[in-house]
């Protein structure tokens, strides 16, 4: 069974680039989330997919958007960097009526804007 | 609405100690409860979860935690810390969405 992954492993960028990240869920899972970690403190939730359409979304502005693919892959976007947009940013797989809410998360995609 | 409270931001104890971390949350609805490890630049790992079952949840290298709903508690303790216990933890509470709210974790220091 494949674990979650996530690509690139770290990404350096300059204030007012884009950026996308991208995640391979485990296999048999159709949900994937997205969260923000800053230095120091816990993840945040930024959006969620299930079958290709956004199932929920966290306190993010319109600049942070995603896409899941028909392989249940997903890209998150970010427009317009800021400088606190430095953070690890994971991604997690889960697949609703099995394992209670349970989320597989990836290493993470550690982010740096400049 | 859920929120989770990890009290103390850091714990500090001997190899060979009883590893106590708090976790208290708030939730609409009966809750499910977890607690993630995060070593250096990892992801999350599941340690261990609360689904309604049995109160004293055992997880993964010799972690376990129980779910006092009258104290909205779901605290983790290890008997014994070991050096490699080092490392961020967090409890993490969901309810009727798919999608958890995480503690700001808990940095477990093991001294030897």
């Amino acid at each position: 069974e494949t674990g979650v992954t996530q690509s690139p492993t770290h990404l350096i960028k300059t204030r007012g680039q884009q950026v996308t990240l991208r995640c391979s869920s485990q296999s048999g899972h159709n949900t994937v989330s997205w969260y923000q970690q800053a230095l120091g403190q816990g993840p945040q939730f930024i959006f969620q997919y299930y079958r290709e359409e956004e199932n929920g979304r966290g306190n993010f502005p319109p600049r942070f958007s995603g896409l899941q693919f028909p392989n249940y892959s997903s890209e998150l976007n970010v427009n317009a960097l800021e400088l606190d947009d430095s953070a690890l940013y994971l991604c997690a797989s889960s697949k609703p009526g099995q394992g209670e809410h349970e989320q597989y998360f990836g290493p993470g995609t550690r982010l740096t804007v400049t | 609405a859920q929120s989770v409270t990890q009290l103390g931001s850091h714990v500090s104890v001997s190899e060979g100690a009883l590893v106590l971390l708090r976790c208290n949350y708030s939730s609409s609805v009966p809750p499910y409860l977890f607690w993630y490890v995060q070593y250096p630049n990892q992801g999350l790992q599941l340690l261990l979860k609360y689904t309604s079952a049995a109160t004293l949840v055992k997880g993964i290298n010799g972690f376990e935690a129980e779910f006092k709903k009258s104290e909205t508690s779901f605290h983790l303790t290890k008997p014994s810390a070991h050096m490699s216990d080092a490392a961020e933890y967090f409890c993490a509470v969901s309810g009727g969405s798919y999608i958890p709210t995480f503690g700001r974790g808990t940095s477990l220091i093991v001294h030897p």
